[in-house]
């Protein structure tokens, strides 16, 4: 069974610009989560989508935005790019409501803001 | 969502067992314990879970304490591949996971 599946893998932006990011759930996960890692820090919370409804959001300016499709997968957007958006962007699927089951995270994009 | 407590590094000589501490003291009934590991560069990886019983897979070992409050996770027998920094998590069936800074675990020949 294929996982969780991002593209790009890694892209190179100019500050101003604006990116998305793609995430394939695994077939069945209705849940699709992000998360940004900060190069030494662990991964935090962007955005949760459940049914392509937004069930949670953290901390984070409006200039981060994202949806869920009927498939399940899900785009993030990020406008007007700074410096400090350079991260890892993770992307995670799982199960809520049909059981405890832990999350399945992509390999990640790595963006680079320059 | 309770916050967790973890020593930030430890070493471990590969083919013994590691054992992991997490303090969460403030973890309240509906929130269960989530482990992940995250190997250099790519995405965590799930352990293990549970709520407050003992919990055992291919992977690993969690033990809960009876008040809940801190919790050990096991490796049984290292191996190099397992270096990796580990997180413990708190967070309910629907939650978001709150990572902290975790473990960084050493495993050594």
């Amino acid at each position: 069974d294929a996982g969780v599946t991002q593209s790009p893998t890694h892209l190179i932006k100019t500050r101003g610009q604006h990116v998305t990011l793609r995430c394939s759930p695994i077939s069945g996960h209705k849940s699709v989560s992000w998360y940004q890692q900060v190069l030494g820090q662990g991964p935090q919370f962007i955005f949760q989508y459940y049914e392509k409804e937004e069930r949670g959001r953290g901390n984070f300016p409006d200039r981060f935005s994202a949806r869920q499709f009927p498939n399940y997968s899900s785009e993030l957007n990020v406008n007007a790019l700074l410096l400090g958006d350079s991260a890892l962007y993770l992307c995670a699927s799982s199960h809520p409501g049909q059981g405890v089951g832990g999350y399945t995270f992509g390999s990640g994009t790595r963006l680079t803001v320059v | 969502d309770a916050k967790t407590t973890q020593p930030p590094s430890m070493d471990c000589a590969e083919g013994r067992a590691a054992n992991l501490p997490c303090n969460h003291s403030t973890i309240s009934g509906n929130e269960y314990v989530y482990w992940y590991r995250q190997i250099h560069s790519q995405g965590p990886q799930y352990i293990i879970h549970g709520l407050k019983n003992n919990e055992t897979n291919e992977m690993a070992s969690l033990i809960i304490t009876e008040d809940r409050k801190s919790s050990t996770l096991i490796l049984p027998h290292a191996t190099l591949r397992d270096t990796a920094v580990y997180y413990c998590i708190a967070a309910d069936s629907w939650g978001k996971l709150q990572f902290g800074a975790g473990t960084q675990v050493v495993v050594t020949p």
